[in-house]
């Protein structure tokens, strides 16, 4: 199984500041055919399901905000957040798709 | 737009069964692969299962294989969560969620319900 490790297991940033999410992989998520990471990033906010924000480890998905970005290739990811807004006050979870079982980091609380 | 509605969650006893069930909406459900995610009580999200929108392909967590069943009706457009054997360490909140790709069930999701809760206790 790939195992996800997200770093930190929570962060405090200011508004208006940014926030960095790291995402480490076991084994690379990297379709070397298609040269793709199989890598997307989630939102939770408390009471709601999970929101896709980013797939292919930097795409965002329709109707995110451009403060949200991805990076990272291979066993290495980050979720960056700048401009950080009250409403942004969540737990974000990276996930691989590379193959089953589909796996998913722990999570990492972000608060104002 | 995309909607899914899960229903079935209550309190079962350790050792019953339990059948979850997603009503789906708004895309071609039968070009889509679809999963379970559960969420424990204050945990992170584990992935349960996935069945490829032919039902053809099934893959489990190891945490359930051998007990819960996934399966699909297209015709209705609802997933379902067979779960047998229950015990305590599934007690939680079970999304269904839908896979973005046609092309491949290995992959993100795009769409989530709003989950139902599952308790097991005696």
């Amino acid at each position: 199984d790939i195992v996800m490790t997200q770093s930190p297991d929570s962060l405090a940033v200011s508004l208006g500041e940014r926030a960095t999410v790291n995402c480490k992989s076991s084994q690379s998520v990297l379709y070397s055919s298609n040269k793709k990471n199989y890598l997307a990033w989630y939102q939770q906010k408390p009471g709601q399901p999970p929101k896709l924000l980013i797939y292919w480890a930097s795409t965002r998905e329709s109707g995110v905000p451009d403060r949200f970005s991805g990076g990272g290739s291979g066993t290495d990811f980050t979720l960056t957040i700048n401009n950080l807004q009250a409403e942004d006050v969540a737990v974000y979870y990276c996930q691989q798709y590379y193959n089953t079982p589909l796996t998913f980091g722990g999570g990492t609380k972000v608060e104002i | 737009q995309v909607q899914l509605v899960e229903s079935g969650g209550g309190v079962v006893q350790p050792g019953r069964s339990l059948r979850l069930a997603c009503a789906a909406s708004g895309f071609t459900f039968s070009n889509y692969g679809m999963h379970w995610v559960r969420q424990a009580p204050g945990k992170g999200l584990e992935w349960v299962a996935l069945i490829s929108g032919d039902t053809k392909t099934k893959y489990y967590a190891d945490s359930v294989k051998g007990r819960f069943t996934i399966s699909r009706d297209n015709s209705m457009n609802t997933l379902f969560l067979q779960m047998n054997s229950v015990f305590a360490d599934d007690t939680a909140a079970y999304f269904c969620a839908k896979g973005k790709r046609e092309e491949s069930y290995y992959s993100d999701l795009d769409s989530w319900g709003q989950g139902t809760l599952v308790t097991v206790s005696s």
